[in-house]
C-alpha cells in the first residue's frame, strides 16, 4: 500500500533542543494525523488536523496540514527526556475507505 | 475509562498453524480497526468494523480475517502462518467509523505475534 514520506528517521538531540519533523505524499490527504509509540506501547494521538493551512498546537508540539494537503510537519519546543519515542504521521483520505496510511516513523533519541 | 484492551499481549506459533487475537474496545466506541505493525512495511491497514461489518478492508490476504460482535469486541485470525506474518497487530477503536471523519483512533497496546 501506499506509504507517506517522513523524515528524518532518526533524530539524535540535546536536550532543551527543538525538534522538527515533516511528511509528504504525492496524494492528496483530507486528514493529517501525528502520533507517538513508546516502547510496548500502541501509538497515542497526539494532534489532529482537519483543513488545509490549520496550524494547531498541543502544549510544545505545533503541527501544520499543508496547503496543498500534501504534506504535514510536527514541531516540539525545548525537548525533555520523555519526548523520546517514535513519532508517525498518519493521513486519511475522503471517505476513509483504506484506513489511516502511516509514515514509517521519526525515532528521537535525546542526549542529557 | 478503560482503554483499547488487547489479548494475548505476546504469543508464539508455528507456520501452518493459526491465530485469533481478541480487542476490546473503549466503553461506547463502535468501530473497531485493526493494523499490522512490522519494521519492514511499517503499520499497515487491516480491516475497519462497525455495528458488526466490515467497512473497509486493507491489501491483506484471505488468510487474514477479522469479526466484531454484538458489543462491538472484535476479533481477528490469520490461518496458515507464514513468518512474514510475524509483527505487532494493533487494534483501534473510535466512537463511529473513519469514514464519517471521525479519525480519532485510540490504540491498544497490541498483541505481539511470532512464527517460527
Amino acid at each position: 500500500g501506499q506509504q507517506l514520506n517522513q523524515s528524518p528517521q532518526s533524530m539524535f538531540i540535546q536536550e532543551g533542543e527543538d525538534v522538527s519533523m515533516n511528511c509528504t505524499s504525492s496524494s492528496i490527504f483530507n486528514t493529517w494525523l501525528w502520533y507517538k509509540q513508546d516502547p510496548g506501547e500502541g501509538p497515542v494521538l497526539l494532534i489532529a488536523l482537519y483543513k488545509a493551512g490549520e496550524l494547531t498546537s498541543n502544549g510544545r508540539l505545533t503541527a501544520q496540514f499543508g496547503i496543498t494537503r500534501k504534506d504535514s510537519f510536527l514541531n516540539i519546543s525545548a525537548s525533555i527526556p520523555s519526548d523520546v519515542g517514535i513519532y508517525f504521521c498518519a493521513g486519511q483520505r475522503g471517505g476513509g475507505a483504506d484506513g489511516l496510511t502511516f509514515g514509517k516513523g521519526t525515532h528521537l533519541i535525546i542526549q542529557p | 475509562k478503560a482503554g483499547v484492551t488487547q489479548t494475548p499481549r505476546y504469543l508464539i506459533k508455528t507456520r501452518g498453524q493459526q491465530v485469533t487475537l481478541s480487542c476490546s474496545p473503549i466503553s461506547g466506541h463502535r468501530s473497531v480497526s485493526w493494523y499490522q505493525q512490522t519494521p519492514g512495511q511499517g503499520l499497515q491497514f487491516l480491516f475497519e468494523y462497525f455495528s458488526e461489518t466490515q467497512r473497509n478492508k486493507g491489501n491483506f490476504p484471505g488468510r487474514f480475517s477479522g469479526r466484531q460482535f454484538s458489543n462491538s469486541r472484535s476479533e481477528m485470525n490469520v490461518s496458515t502462518l507464514e513468518l512474514g506474518d510475524s509483527a505487532l497487530y494493533l487494534c483501534a477503536s473510535s466512537l463511529t467509523t473513519t469514514a464519517s471523519g471521525a479519525n480519532v483512533l485510540t490504540f491498544g497496546a497490541g498483541s505481539r505475534l511470532t512464527v517460527l
